[in-house]
């Protein structure tokens, strides 16, 4: 079946504007999850959703970041007054529900949206 | 706080041979899972292998297989017969308890280069 998408695949904007980065999980995983990913590092998480709610948003750096998913299914990032260190990688994964075991707990990944500030 | 710990930036092997890639990990949680996982140069994150806590056997999947040694906390990735197709990076993780949210903490990756 189809993968995770993430849409866009490139995004440039400029310093001070607002963005949008989409991600539409593997049709029936619950569980979604925003990772940011700088050059030379780990991805990072930001958010975690569990249906429709966020169920731990502790990684989001700071109030300019914001995730919705309305409908249990397609989330979105959403970014204001972008700066220049918001320049990295968003990925985005999703898993079937949040218990453990290989085919359960694993975390599926998005191609990912890079994003450019300039 | 859990911790991932990659300490090999960059790893090189000779096609067909084996390699070990080494993870350690710190928590104080009972209920973990630990994953591999390998990002080309393309960028996607593609799983390769994973590990429940609890699990007494070591996983095993294709040419891949995590040795997992609980007491010294450690998962390593023991990739067999090397392909070229193998030179990428790759990302040693751990999943927190559902309790605390389930997120994948990511160690810092090691580089994989397999010369012909």
């Amino acid at each position: 079946g189809a993968g995770v998408s993430q849409t866009p695949s490139n995004k440039v904007t400029e310093k001070g504007k607002y963005v949008e980065l989409r991600c539409d999980p593997i049709s029936g995983h619950t569980a979604l999850y925003w990772y940011r990913q700088s050059l030379g590092q780990g991805p990072e998480f930001l958010i975690y959703f569990q249906g429709t709610g966020a169920a731990d948003d502790s990684g989001l750096p700071n109030d300019r970041f914001f995730a919705v998913r309305p409908e249990g299914s397609v989330s979105t990032l959403k970014i204001q007054r972008t700066e220049r260190g918001d320049s990295a990688v968003y990925l985005c994964a999703s898993s079937l529900i949040g218990t453990s075991g290989p085919s359960t707990d694993t975390q599926y990944f998005g191609p990912g949206t890079r994003l450019t500030v300039l | 706080a859990q911790k991932i710990t990659q300490t090999q930036p960059g790893m090189f092997v000779q096609e067909k041979e084996a390699v070990t890639l080494d993870c350690t990990y710190d928590t104080s949680d009972q209920s973990y899972g630990l994953f591999w996982y390998k990002q080309p140069s393309s960028g996607e994150m593609i799983f390769l292998i994973y590990q429940g806590s609890y699990d007494e056997q070591n996983a095993t999947e294709g040419r891949y297989s995590l040795n997992f040694q609980k007491a010294r906390k450690s998962a390593n990735l023991v990739i067999s017969a090397s392909q070229l197709g193998d030179s990428a990076m790759y990302f040693c993780a751990m999943r927190v308890p559902y309790n605390q949210g389930g997120k994948l903490i990511f160690g810092q990756g090691t580089e994989l280069s397999v010369k012909p």
